[in-house]
Protein backbone atom coordinates (compact mmCIF):
# COMPACT_ATOMS: atom_id res chain seq x y z
CA UNK A 1 0.00 0.00 0.00
CA UNK A 2 2.19 2.65 -1.42
CA UNK A 3 2.03 6.34 -0.06
CA UNK A 4 1.85 9.86 -1.96
CA UNK A 5 4.62 9.26 -4.55
CA UNK A 6 6.20 12.35 -6.01
CA UNK A 7 8.84 12.32 -8.77
CA UNK A 8 11.25 13.22 -9.32
CA UNK A 9 12.59 13.92 -6.15
CA UNK A 10 15.51 16.70 -7.35
CA UNK A 11 14.96 18.47 -10.14
CA UNK A 12 17.35 20.68 -11.94
CA UNK A 13 16.33 23.46 -14.39
CA UNK A 14 18.38 26.31 -16.27
CA UNK A 15 16.68 29.54 -15.86
CA UNK A 16 13.74 29.48 -18.80
CA UNK A 17 13.52 25.42 -19.03
CA UNK A 18 10.33 24.09 -17.55
CA UNK A 19 9.38 21.79 -14.68
CA UNK A 20 6.89 18.85 -14.13
CA UNK A 21 6.31 17.38 -11.04
CA UNK A 22 4.31 14.22 -10.69
CA UNK A 23 2.29 13.26 -7.81
CA UNK A 24 0.26 10.02 -7.27
CA UNK A 25 -1.67 9.76 -5.11
CA UNK A 26 -2.41 7.03 -2.56
CA UNK A 27 -5.11 4.60 -3.40
CA UNK A 28 -8.67 5.40 -3.00
CA UNK A 29 -7.15 9.21 -2.18
CA UNK A 30 -9.18 11.28 -5.12
CA UNK A 31 -8.29 15.15 -3.76
CA UNK A 32 -4.67 16.01 -4.40
CA UNK A 33 -2.87 19.40 -3.03
CA UNK A 34 0.41 21.21 -3.92
CA UNK A 35 2.13 22.89 -1.48
CA UNK A 36 5.74 24.99 -1.76
CA UNK A 37 8.25 25.17 0.84
CA UNK A 38 10.66 27.81 0.50
CA UNK A 39 14.09 27.55 2.09
CA UNK A 40 13.94 27.91 6.08
CA UNK A 41 9.60 28.78 5.87
CA UNK A 42 6.60 26.98 6.44
CA UNK A 43 4.60 25.19 3.41
CA UNK A 44 2.15 27.58 1.64
CA UNK A 45 -0.96 26.36 -0.19
CA UNK A 46 -0.65 26.50 -4.07
CA UNK A 47 -3.64 24.24 -5.62
CA UNK A 48 -6.49 21.70 -4.40
CA UNK A 49 -7.76 19.53 -6.99
CA UNK A 50 -9.80 16.38 -7.76
CA UNK A 51 -10.15 14.27 -11.19
CA UNK A 52 -10.29 16.49 -14.04
CA UNK A 53 -11.31 19.79 -11.78
CA UNK A 54 -9.46 22.22 -10.10
CA UNK A 55 -11.48 23.05 -7.17
CA UNK A 56 -9.04 25.83 -5.11
CA UNK A 57 -6.49 27.78 -7.30
CA UNK A 58 -5.99 30.59 -4.86
CA UNK A 59 -2.26 29.97 -3.94
CA UNK A 60 -1.02 29.86 -7.44
CA UNK A 61 1.01 32.29 -9.00
CA UNK A 62 -0.67 33.79 -11.99
CA UNK A 63 1.78 33.06 -14.42
CA UNK A 64 4.15 30.66 -15.38
CA UNK A 65 2.48 27.85 -12.82
CA UNK A 66 -0.68 25.29 -13.72
CA UNK A 67 -1.62 21.90 -12.46
CA UNK A 68 -3.52 19.25 -13.65
CA UNK A 69 -5.14 15.59 -12.52
CA UNK A 70 -6.30 13.85 -15.26
CA UNK A 71 -8.54 11.47 -15.09
CA UNK A 72 -5.94 8.62 -15.96
CA UNK A 73 -2.80 9.30 -14.45
CA UNK A 74 -0.72 11.19 -11.73
CA UNK A 75 -1.13 15.12 -11.00
CA UNK A 76 1.40 17.37 -12.50
CA UNK A 77 2.52 20.59 -11.23
CA UNK A 78 4.30 22.53 -14.45
CA UNK A 79 5.96 25.62 -14.40
CA UNK A 80 6.75 27.13 -17.65
CA UNK A 81 10.51 29.81 -18.16
CA UNK A 82 11.48 28.72 -14.50
CA UNK A 83 13.23 31.52 -12.59
CA UNK A 84 15.42 31.20 -9.44
CA UNK A 85 12.77 32.31 -7.20
CA UNK A 86 11.40 28.84 -8.33
CA UNK A 87 13.82 27.05 -6.33
CA UNK A 88 12.25 24.82 -3.72
CA UNK A 89 10.69 22.21 -2.04
CA UNK A 90 7.53 20.95 -3.11
CA UNK A 91 5.35 19.29 -1.44
CA UNK A 92 1.85 17.40 -2.71
CA UNK A 93 -0.23 15.18 -0.50
CA UNK A 94 -3.75 13.88 -0.90
CA UNK A 95 -6.74 13.02 0.67
CA UNK A 96 -10.08 10.77 0.85
CA UNK A 97 -13.18 12.61 -0.46
CA UNK A 98 -14.68 12.50 2.89
CA UNK A 99 -11.40 14.33 3.83
CA UNK A 100 -9.41 15.04 7.01
CA UNK A 101 -6.72 12.33 6.59
CA UNK A 102 -3.82 14.15 4.22
CA UNK A 103 -0.82 11.88 3.46
CA UNK A 104 2.16 13.85 2.00
CA UNK A 105 4.85 12.77 -0.06
CA UNK A 106 8.79 13.06 -0.22
CA UNK A 107 8.71 16.44 -1.91
CA UNK A 108 10.10 17.33 -5.22
CA UNK A 109 12.93 19.82 -4.55
CA UNK A 110 13.45 22.19 -7.87
CA UNK A 111 16.69 23.99 -8.07
CA UNK A 112 16.80 26.57 -10.55
CA UNK A 113 20.28 27.48 -11.47
CA UNK B 1 -7.09 38.04 9.59
CA UNK B 2 -7.38 34.28 9.35
CA UNK B 3 -4.39 32.51 10.50
CA UNK B 4 -2.01 29.90 12.09
CA UNK B 5 0.70 31.05 14.70
CA UNK B 6 2.92 29.14 15.89
CA UNK B 7 4.57 32.06 17.95
CA UNK B 8 8.21 30.19 18.82
CA UNK B 9 10.86 30.22 16.03
CA UNK B 10 13.28 28.08 17.52
CA UNK B 11 13.13 25.95 20.47
CA UNK B 12 16.13 24.27 22.64
CA UNK B 13 15.11 21.38 25.18
CA UNK B 14 17.67 19.44 27.19
CA UNK B 15 17.15 15.86 26.34
CA UNK B 16 15.06 14.13 28.73
CA UNK B 17 13.38 17.51 29.55
CA UNK B 18 9.59 18.35 28.66
CA UNK B 19 8.19 19.76 25.71
CA UNK B 20 5.50 21.95 24.61
CA UNK B 21 5.10 23.72 21.42
CA UNK B 22 2.10 26.22 20.89
CA UNK B 23 -0.18 26.87 18.08
CA UNK B 24 -3.38 29.17 18.19
CA UNK B 25 -5.71 29.53 15.17
CA UNK B 26 -7.96 32.70 14.20
CA UNK B 27 -11.01 30.88 12.47
CA UNK B 28 -14.39 31.38 13.26
CA UNK B 29 -15.97 27.71 13.32
CA UNK B 30 -13.85 24.75 15.38
CA UNK B 31 -11.46 23.28 12.63
CA UNK B 32 -9.64 20.43 12.18
CA UNK B 33 -6.56 20.50 13.66
CA UNK B 34 -3.12 18.66 12.75
CA UNK B 35 0.72 18.48 13.91
CA UNK B 36 2.87 17.42 11.39
CA UNK B 37 6.87 17.04 11.96
CA UNK B 38 9.26 17.28 9.23
CA UNK B 39 13.38 16.29 9.47
CA UNK B 40 15.59 18.07 7.40
CA UNK B 41 15.54 17.09 3.49
CA UNK B 42 12.45 15.16 4.49
CA UNK B 43 8.32 15.41 3.85
CA UNK B 44 6.16 15.73 6.41
CA UNK B 45 4.74 12.78 9.01
CA UNK B 46 1.43 13.46 10.84
CA UNK B 47 2.08 13.29 14.28
CA UNK B 48 -1.69 13.44 15.82
CA UNK B 49 -4.90 15.31 14.38
CA UNK B 50 -7.75 16.68 16.02
CA UNK B 51 -11.41 16.32 14.61
CA UNK B 52 -14.07 16.31 17.13
CA UNK B 53 -14.68 14.59 20.63
CA UNK B 54 -12.10 14.21 23.48
CA UNK B 55 -10.16 17.38 23.79
CA UNK B 56 -6.97 15.61 24.64
CA UNK B 57 -5.64 13.46 21.43
CA UNK B 58 -2.44 11.10 21.61
CA UNK B 59 -0.61 10.48 18.70
CA UNK B 60 2.70 8.91 17.28
CA UNK B 61 6.21 8.68 18.99
CA UNK B 62 4.77 9.83 22.39
CA UNK B 63 3.20 13.24 21.39
CA UNK B 64 0.33 14.45 22.65
CA UNK B 65 -2.06 17.41 22.02
CA UNK B 66 -4.90 19.40 24.08
CA UNK B 67 -7.02 21.70 22.25
CA UNK B 68 -8.59 24.25 24.00
CA UNK B 69 -11.35 26.02 22.60
CA UNK B 70 -11.77 29.25 24.77
CA UNK B 71 -8.22 30.52 23.83
CA UNK B 72 -8.08 28.72 20.42
CA UNK B 73 -5.05 26.78 20.97
CA UNK B 74 -3.59 23.01 20.18
CA UNK B 75 -0.42 23.13 21.91
CA UNK B 76 1.43 19.63 21.39
CA UNK B 77 3.43 18.34 24.48
CA UNK B 78 5.46 15.24 25.34
CA UNK B 79 7.03 14.63 28.35
CA UNK B 80 10.18 14.12 27.95
CA UNK B 81 12.14 14.55 24.78
CA UNK B 82 14.47 12.46 22.96
CA UNK B 83 17.92 13.44 20.73
CA UNK B 84 16.03 12.15 17.41
CA UNK B 85 12.81 14.36 18.29
CA UNK B 86 14.97 17.47 16.69
CA UNK B 87 12.58 18.39 13.57
CA UNK B 88 10.62 20.86 12.61
CA UNK B 89 7.20 21.18 14.23
CA UNK B 90 3.90 22.82 12.03
CA UNK B 91 0.77 23.17 13.06
CA UNK B 92 -2.04 22.76 10.91
CA UNK B 93 -5.50 24.08 10.28
CA UNK B 94 -8.40 22.96 7.82
CA UNK B 95 -10.41 25.77 8.60
CA UNK B 96 -13.60 24.01 6.74
CA UNK B 97 -13.54 21.19 8.38
CA UNK B 98 -13.56 19.07 4.95
CA UNK B 99 -11.55 18.17 2.52
CA UNK B 100 -10.38 21.45 1.66
CA UNK B 101 -6.87 22.92 2.01
CA UNK B 102 -5.42 23.04 5.15
CA UNK B 103 -3.22 26.05 6.65
CA UNK B 104 0.18 25.40 8.14
CA UNK B 105 1.65 27.71 10.08
CA UNK B 106 5.02 29.07 10.09
CA UNK B 107 6.72 26.17 11.68
CA UNK B 108 8.93 25.71 15.08
CA UNK B 109 12.46 24.11 14.82
CA UNK B 110 13.26 21.82 17.66
CA UNK B 111 16.76 21.53 18.97
CA UNK B 112 17.59 19.05 21.97
CA UNK B 113 20.62 19.60 23.72
CA UNK B 114 22.63 16.50 24.46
Amino acid sequence: NAGVMQNPRHLVRRRGQEARLRCSPMKGHSHVYWYRQLPEEGLKFMVYLQKENIIDESGMPKERFSAEFPKEGPSILRIQQVVRGDSAAYFCASSPPSGGGYTFGSGTRLTVV
Amino acid sequence: AQSVTQPDIHITVSEGASLELRCNYSYGATPYLFWYVQSPGQGLQLLLKYFSGDTLVQGIKGFEAEFKRSQSSFNLRKPSVHWSDAAEYFCAVDPYSSASKIIFGSGTRLSIRP
